[in-house]
């Protein structure tokens, strides 16, 4: 089975603050996926990566940046957290495009600024 | 022209009732239309997927019903349970492309 691991369930931080948040797969994906989900706007999508040290942005990049070093890992950075990025942060990773495009989730981190 | 658009924001169903949620598109282009269903504190996880060459697709109780011509696609819950109370998201995508485009959800409840 696919796993995708989120670094916390449970993130709070202060406004200001530089936040990082991790996301790992164990299935050898070449995709993988930042959104964040708030109630009534569905899954809007951050950032996405379809290979080592490639970034593509989303539909909202704006205050995110991202890193892939490596295939498995993919970190979003909150260079300087405000209250207006509270929200439910999802990874997920996905084989490829196709029939393959398949996303598997982690189970999201809840952050919350203060 | 890339918004799918999902319909209706919540329902209520009673047990052993039929619960239908809808999703339209713009873009004829897309060509893989999959559902997502998610759990409270889950994230959401693969329910059924169709492609446009066939009108309908069925697992078990959850039935993917599609009008190419309409340019519609809806998901169809036979005989709901309490347990199928989740959120669920239409998305659509496109073979040339990495990304899905997701509806804005449905919050199913099932009354027991």
């Amino acid at each position: 089975d696919v796993k995708v691991t989120q670094s916390s369930r449970y993130l709070v931080k202060r406004t200001g603050e530089k936040v990082f948040l991790e996301c790992v797969q164990d299935m050898d994906h070449e995709n993988m996926f930042w959104y964040r989900q708030d109630p009534g706007l569905g899954l809007r999508l951050i950032y996405f990566s379809y290979d080592v040290k490639m970034k593509e942005k989303g539909d909202i990049p704006e205050g995110y940046s991202v890193s892939r070093e490596k295939k498995e890992r993919f970190s979003l950075i909150l260079e300087s957290a405000s209250t207006n990025q509270t929200s439910m942060y999802l990874c997920a990773s996905s084989l490829g495009g196709g029939i393959y495009h398949t996303q598997y989730f982690g189970p999201g981190t809840r952050l919350t600024v203060l | 022209q890339q918004q799918v658009k999902q319909s209706p924001q919540s329902l209520i169903v009673q047990k052993g009732g039929i619960s239908i949620i809808n999703c339209a598109y713009e873009n004829t282009a897309f060509d893989y239309f999959p559902w997502y269903q998610q759990f409270p504190g889950k994230g959401p996880a693969l329910l059924i997927a169709i492609r446009p060459d066939v009108s309908e697709k069925k697992e078990g109780r959850f039935t993917i019903s599609f009008n190419k011509s309409a340019k519609q696609f809806s998901l169809h819950i036979m005989d709901s349970q309490p347990g199928d109370s989740a959120t669920y998201f239409c998305a659509a995508s496109m073979a040339s492309n990495y990304q899905l485009i997701w509806g804005a959800g449905t919050k199913l409840i099932i009354k027991p």
